[in-house]
C-alpha cells in the first residue's frame, strides 16, 4: 500500500457505542493529524502529533482521544458521541514541520452519529 | 490570526470555459499557499503550490500566482474538463505554525459537456 489509508471508510454509531477510526501512513513522514470536515465549514483541524509527540489540541471535546503509538499509525478513539459529529474523518501527514511540506491526505471516514 | 476565504460556491461551467476560483489570506507571517481538490469519495490532494510572494504554482493546466500585495492566491485554468469536477480548498501554512494548515471552505466545481 502506499500514501495515506484509513480505515473504515464509513462508520455508523450510536451514541452510546465506543469505536476507533484508524490511519496509517507509508510515506516515512513524521508528524500526522486528524480533521473534521463538514459541510461548509473549513475543515477542522483536531490533533497534531510530531514524532509520536501530540503537539496540537485544538479545542476538541475530551470523547475524542487520540493516540499514536510510532510515527506511521494514528487512532481517534470515540466515546459517547453526539450527532453533530456526523462528519468525514481526515487523516494527513507530512515531513517535518517547515512551512512548504504538503500534507498528504487519507479518503477519510465518513462517520455517523445516531 | 491566519485564516483563508474563498468564492462561495457551487460553481457549474460548461467543458472548454475559463475557471477562476478566488482566494484570499489573512496571515502573521510570509505563508505558503496551497491549493487542494477532493473528488468525490476521496481525500485532499496538492494540486499546487507557492512558498513566497510572486511564485506561481502550476500542475494539470491549473495555475495560482502568490500576490502579497492583494493577499491573493487565485486559480485559473483556461480550458476546464469534466474530469476537473470537484471540491477545490485554498489553504496556507506560515512559518510560525508549520504544521498547522488553514483552510478555506471549499468551492464545489461542475463543468457539464
Amino acid at each position: 500500500e502506499t500514501g495515506v489509508t484509513q480505515t473504515p471508510r464509513h462508520l455508523v454509531m450510536g451514541m452510546t457505542n465506543k469505536k476507533s477510526l484508524k490511519c496509517e501512513q507509508h510515506l516515512g513522514h513524521n508528524a500526522m493529524y486528524w480533521y473534521k470536515q463538514s459541510a461548509k465549514k473549513p475543515l477542522e483541524l483536531m490533533f497534531v502529533y510530531n514524532f509520536k509527540e501530540q503537539t496540537e489540541n485544538n479545542s476538541v471535546p475530551s470523547r475524542f482521544s487520540p493516540e499514536c503509538p510510532n510515527s506511521s499509525h494514528l487512532f481517534l478513539h470515540l466515546h459517547t458521541l453526539q450527532p453533530e459529529d456526523s462528519a468525514l474523518y481526515l487523516c494527513a501527514s507530512s515531513q517535518g514541520q517547515r512551512k512548504d511540506n504538503e500534507q498528504f491526505f487519507g479518503p477519510g471516514t465518513r462517520l455517523t452519529v445516531l | 490570526g491566519n485564516s483563508v476565504t474563498q468564492m462561495e460556491g457551487p460553481v457549474t461551467l460548461s467543458e472548454e470555459a475559463f475557471l477562476t476560483i478566488n482566494c484570499t489570506y489573512t496571515a502573521t507571517g510570509y505563508p505558503s499557499l496551497f491549493w487542494y481538490v477532493q473528488y468525490p469519495g476521496e481525500g485532499l490532494q496538492l494540486l499546487l503550490k507557492a512558498t513566497k510572494a510572486d511564485d506561481k504554482g502550476s500542475n494539470k493546466g491549473f495555475e495560482a500566482t502568490y500576490r502579497k500585495e492583494t493577499t491573493s492566491f487565485h486559480l485559473e485554468k483556461g480550458s476546464v474538463q469534466v474530469s476537473d469536477s470537484a471540491v477545490y480548498f485554498c489553504a496556507l501554512s506560515d512559518q510560525y505554525t508549520g504544521n498547522q494548515f488553514y483552510f478555506g471552505t471549499g468551492t464545489s466545481l461542475t463543468v457539464i459537456p
